[in-house]
């Protein structure tokens, strides 16, 4: 069975702070997804990385693929409160298999 | 909007009795999908469909079935509810590898209650 391993389980921090999430497997994944949940609602995707080594920047948020295609990271600059809410890593195997999820990471950012 | 309807929004039901949850899209895509969402346990797979009829199980099916009979409804049923199924239950659609992508669009939830 694989998995997918996040740390840290919770973060709380100031407005402002910056942070890096990850998500560690012992497994070769063809591509990672990162999905945000706010309360209440269902995860939306925010990225995916296919390469191994590539980096994507959405805003203030950037992503990164590990060389082995292994891990990934997500690093949030001057975190704000909208930030707020529950990261999960998905990796996707080759063929249609379904995704493989993290148990994600809850983020709070106190104002 | 995606075009993914999970109904109903929340249930209180009693031990012992069946409950059905059906999840509807307007994308036409191919592959659907029910996880269960519980504190320190993430997502978790339950079923999933790959088309019309066709249906796996994921990682926590038992006590569950499902069916698809069209494109766009996919039902999960809970034959005889059980305390320990108390939980968040989400939908979810992929149009596929082949298609480009292998990402989801998830619904907003099915919140389920067993006393």
């Amino acid at each position: 069975t694989q998995l997918l391993e996040q740390s840290p389980q919770f973060l709380s921090i100031q407005e402002g702070e910056n942070l890096t999430v990850y998500c560690n497997s012992s497994s070769v994944f063809s591509s990672l997804q990162w999905y945000r949940q706010e309360p209440g609602e269902g995860p939306v995707l925010l990225v995916t990385v296919v390469t191994g080594g590539e980096v994507k920047k959405l805003k203030r948020l950037t992503f990164q693929f590990g060389d082995a295609r292994k891990d990934s990271s997500l690093h949030i600059t001057a975190a704000q409160p909208g930030d707020t809410g529950l990261y999960l890593c998905a990796g996707e195997n080759s063929g249609n298999t379904p995704l493989v999820f993290g148990k994600g990471t809850r983020l709070s950012v106190i104002a | 909007d995606a075009g993914i309807t999970q109904s109903p929004r929340h249930k209180v039901t009693e031990t012992g009795t069946p409950v059905t949850l059906r999840c509807h899209q307007t994308e036409n895509h191919r592959y659907m999908y029910w996880y269960r969402q519980d504190p320190g346990h993430g997502l978790r797979l339950i079923h999933y469909s790959y088309g019309v009829k066709d249906t796996d199980k994921g990682e926590v099916s038992d006590g569950y079935s499902v069916s698809r009979s069209k494109t766009e409804d996919f039902l999960l049923t809970l034959e005889s509810a059980t305390s320990s199924q108390t939980s968040v239950y989400f939908c979810a659609i992929s149009r596929g590898v082949n298609s480009g992508a292998n990402v989801l669009t998830f619904g907003a939830g099915s919140r389920l209650t067993v006393l």
